[in-house]
């Protein structure tokens, strides 16, 4: 079964707005972390956020972790058509360390221009 | 350039077959993966290796092998190919330190008729 699961599965917005996702998961994690998948091509890394951390930044993208709720978000502020790709959060699990990751089913984002 | 590669990018195969799906890395990283990733259901995790030498199954190990006899290498290999294996296959390497991401192939389309 899936670790995580992202909220919404599909999201429309219009070029400038932000986009929000969210993530949420199951069992303990060491390391939680946000994806992106361009159509037809591999993923691409974006953001790492450990256990012990709360928020972090990257350029426009936004991060934020609650392990007590067993959920993370990912923010893109003033988003752009090149933005338009598919959204994954992966989870290390404290018990297999950073040897495997599991993957949610991934957010779908359109950024209309 | 640095990153992964994986060979070929597409492939048909009749039911019964075998093939190997080729992965190789040069960021010396001592992580490596195999993903599947089909319709509605995100990445799931085939096989890893930890190093050169040792391998585990991940969640959906059945019908695949794989072997690591060096760091850069990681095949991937179908056994007996089965109409349920059609699907998107990704290879995937990090360093060992839990700080890192993942760097993701771009991936081989399988299609098993």
């Amino acid at each position: 079964s899936q670790q995580g699961e992202e909220d919404p599965q599909a999201l429309s917005i219009q070029e400038g707005e932000n986009a929000t996702m969210n993530c949420s998961y199951k069992t303990s994690i060491n390391n939680l972390q946000w994806y992106r998948q361009n159509s037809g091509r591999g993923l691409v890394h974006l953001i790492l956020i450990r256990s012990n951390e709360r928020e972090k930044h990257s350029g426009r993208l936004r991060v934020t972790l609650d392990t007590s709720k067993k959920s993370s978000s990912l923010l893109i502020t003033a988003s752009r058509a090149a933005d338009t790709a598919s959204y994954f959060c992966a989870t290390q699990l404290k018990e297999t360390s950073g040897s495997r990751l599991t993957f949610g089913e991934g957010t779908q984002l359109t950024v209309n221009p | 350039n640095a990153g992964v590669t994986q060979t070929p990018k597409f492939q048909v195969l009749k039911t019964g077959q075998s093939m190997t799906l080729q992965c190789a890395q040069d960021m010396n990283h001592e992580y490596m993966s195999w993903y599947r990733q089909d319709p509605g259901m995100g990445l799931r995790l085939i096989h890893y290796s930890v190093g050169a030498g040792i391998t585990d199954q991940g969640e959906v190990p059945n019908g695949y092998n794989v072997s690591r006899s060096t760091t850069e290498d990681f095949p991937l290999r179908l056994l007996s190919a089965a109409p349920s294996q059609t699907s998107v296959y990704f290879c995937a390497s990090s360093y060992t330190r839990d700080s890192y991401g993942y760097t993701f192939g771009s991936g081989t389309r399988l299609t098993v008729v």
